[in-house]
């Protein structure tokens, strides 16, 4: 079993919608929690970043973390074209390794 | 611009080949990760540097080795390369040797054996 599981999609949705992504994982010491945006021949890039519990808000974008059904999630408000990317979770106990999910690829559709 | 480099960008070899890739991390940054992504497993942890020691190691296989010199520039070293080898290279930095922060990602060395 992975410690990170994560639904690859493809996920594919019209423009304007909520989009959710989520992952669970099975390591109870982590305590760091993150989003990654990747483009298309890109590299990944930091969107969200959670420590601990609890909800994070940056403008179209809502990173929630519950430790206690070991689930996170990522929420996009009015999706737009240009959100259209893959979708990576990760996450650390601090001292250890950063641990990525397989990532979910998002399509809006115009 | 995540200010990480990342050469070559895209590399055709055979198989029982040795390559090896090349990351410049962002100035000032003291940590290097070398990740693996190809379709099937994801982004793959392999190897950490901070400072030019050895930090971390993850799935990294005996045949791959990696090394960060003093100008904190890091090579990925791949021998006896087979097909599955063929995937996205990338190189991270950040300013902590923990994994806590925000990793600066490079655009990745794309790698395929024939």
């Amino acid at each position: 079993q992975k410690e990170v599981e994560q639904d690859p999609g493809p996920l594919s949705v019209p423009e304007g919608a909520i989009v959710s992504l989520n992952c669970t994982y099975s390591n109870s010491a982590f305590q760091y929690f993150m989003w990654y945006r990747q483009y298309s021949r890109k590299g990944p890039e930091l969107l969200m970043y959670t420590y601990s519990s609890g909800n994070k808000e940056d403008g179209r974008f809502t990173a929630q973390v519950d430790k206690s059904s070991k689930y996170i999630s990522l929420f996009i408000r009015d999706s737009q074209p240009s959100d259209s990317a893959t979708y990576l979770c990760a996450m650390s106990a601090g001292a250890q390794k950063l641990v990525f999910g397989q990532g979910t690829r998002l399509t809006i559709n115009p | 611009d995540s200010g990480v480099t990342q050469t070559p960008k895209h590399l055709i070899t055979a198989t029982g080949q040795r390559v090896t890739l090349r990351c410049s991390p962002r100035s000032g940054d003291l940590s290097v990760y070398w990740y693996q992504q190809s379709l099937d497993q994801g982004l793959q942890f392999l190897i950490q540097y901070y400072n030019g020691e050895e930090r971390a190691k993850g799935n990294i296989l005996e045949r791959f080795s990696a090394q960060q010199f003093p100008d904190l520039h890091s090579e990925l070293n791949l021998s006896s390369l087979e097909l599955g080898d063929s995937a996205l290279y990338f190189c991270a930095s950040s300013v902590t040797g923990a994994s806590t922060g925000e990793l600066f990602f490079g655009e990745g060395s794309r790698l395929t054996v024939l």
